[in-house]
């Protein structure tokens, strides 16, 4: 089983439209977790941190589900900006180590 | 944006030459990474830094050495670069009291 799991995609929606990514992590020892986004031959940029209770950041909501090892991303009204591959990343240890997938690639179109 | 550049940006290279890449910072971050990118895998973690002269291994740390001897530098080097290290690598760092890493823009390393 991977590490991480996310459904790679692409998902192509309209601009406006609202959009969910799910992921699914392996290591329950995992402490924290994150969001980052992807742009084509750029280095990843993190989009949120995700809070057990679950947080909000303008138009993104993430949600954490330890007990399913579930962490979901929900864009609303997505801009043509938002156009990239989303990754899913938990961390573990003292140290913060990353465990990345190969991400969920969205592509918004007018 | 953190203050992370990287050095050099692009470089080919031959198979067997050693490679040094450069990671900078300017932000006094106590933990520095480097991972490296391929085609179908995520970011994979090769090295990590918790302080000056203070380096542990991740997970695909065959191959390479890392070296950390002023809180700002923290230096990547491929001994003798086979084909296989052809790949992006990044650089990451993170404040002690917090688990965010931030990353530099990157190297794209072809091994020819």
């Amino acid at each position: 089983r991977k590490e991480v799991e996310q459904d790679p995609g692409p998902f192509n929606v309209p601009e406006g439209a609202t959009v969910a990514f799910n992921c699914t992590y392996s290591n329950s020892a995992s402490q924290s977790f994150f969001w980052y986004r992807q742009d084509c031959r750029k280095e990843p940029k993190l989009l949120m941190s995700v809070y057990s209770s679950g947080n909000e950041d303008g138009r993104f909501t993430a949600q954490l589900n330890r007990a399913s090892q579930y962490i979901s991303l929900l864009i609303r009204d997505s801009k043509l900006s938002d156009s990239a591959t989303y990754l899913c990343v938990p961390s573990t240890g003292t140290a913060s180590k990353l465990t990345f997938g190969t991400g969920t690639r969205l592509q918004v179109t007018l | 944006d953190a203050g992370i550049t990287q050095s050099p940006r692009h470089k080919v290279t031959e198979t067997g030459t050693p490679v040094t890449l450069r990671c900078h910072q300017t932000e006094n971050h106590r933990y520095m990474y480097w991972y490296r990118q391929d085609p179908g895998h995520g970011l994979r973690l090769i090295h990590y830094s918790y302080g000056v002269k203070d380096t542990d291994k991740g997970e695909v740390s065959d191959g390479y050495s890392v070296s950390r001897s002023k809180t700002e530098d923290f230096l990547l080097t491929l001994e003798s670069a086979t084909s296989s290290q052809t790949s992006v690598y990044f650089c990451a760092i993170r404040q002690v009291d917090a688990y965010e890493q931030y990353f530099g823009p990157g190297t794209r390393l072809t091994v020819t």
